[in-house]
């Protein structure tokens, strides 16, 4: 059972960077056709997709969020991170990984629990 | 880019009862239409996508049926555990998007 789970500090300062990583169990980051996102979802609000990576390290971003975000890979470790530079309060957000179903890069069929980051000094 | 809109943004209802929430698209995306669930403090669920495919494990009470811009989830007969927030997303092209969601609630 393919499991993923969000790391990383749970408070940023306004204009740092925020750097999370995703792990992933039971099953090879780096198997052929696999992309792998980030979405977030703002307290009390809807979710926004950040991005995906293909196992690749082709990158794809949300042009909102284009200037500031970093996705990579790490096939040694079974990881893939996010970077998102120059916060503010409005990155503020549960911060989840998933990993889309092999029909269609855009459905999410596995996700990690989630990890709240929260933007303040 | 795409944008969604779902309605109702909320609805109060009681177990038993019929639910249907729309979503429509900013423009056409064939059958790219996916729908989450997603219960308090959990990560969302995929529970159709394809707009009318059942993801696996799914109960058959849940369907989804659409094309082109309007697309409908439906719960035949809501169960206790079907008192959550749904959300469409449209996987038609980047920048995937998500309607708004609506709460459905316990009357």
């Amino acid at each position: 059972q393919l499991q993923l789970q969000e790391s990383g500090p749970g408070l940023v300062k306004p204009s740092e960077t925020l750097s999370l990583t995703c792990t992933v169990s039971g099953g090879f980051i780096s198997s052929s056709g696999s992309y792998w996102g980030w979405i977030r979802q703002p307290p009390g609000k809807g979710l926004e997709w950040i991005g995906s990576i293909y196992y690749s390290g082709t990158t794809y971003y949300n042009p909102s969020l284009k200037s500031r975000v970093t996705i990579s890979v790490d096939t040694s470790k079974n990881q893939f991170s996010l970077r998102l530079s120059s916060v503010t309060a409005a990155d503020t957000a549960v911060y989840y990984c998933a990993r889309p179903d092999s029909s269609n890069w855009g459905n999410f069929d596995y996700w990690g629990q989630g990890t709240l980051v929260t933007v303040s000094s | 880019d795409i944008q969604m809109t779902q309605s109702p943004s909320s609805l109060s209802t009681s177990v038993g009862d019929r639910v249907t929430i729309t979503c429509r698209a900013s423009q056409s995306i064939s059958n790219f239409l996916n729908w989450y669930q997603q219960k308090t403090g959990k990560a969302p669920k995929l529970l159709i996508y394809a707009a009318s495919s059942l993801q696996s494990g799914v109960p058959s009470r849940f369907s989804g049926s659409g094309s082109g811009t309007d697309f409908t989830l439906t719960i035949s007969s809501l169960q206790p555990e079907d008192f959550a927030t749904y959300y469409c997303q449209q996987s038609y092209s980047t920048p995937w998007a998500f309607g708004q969601g609506t709460k459905v609630e316990i009357k």
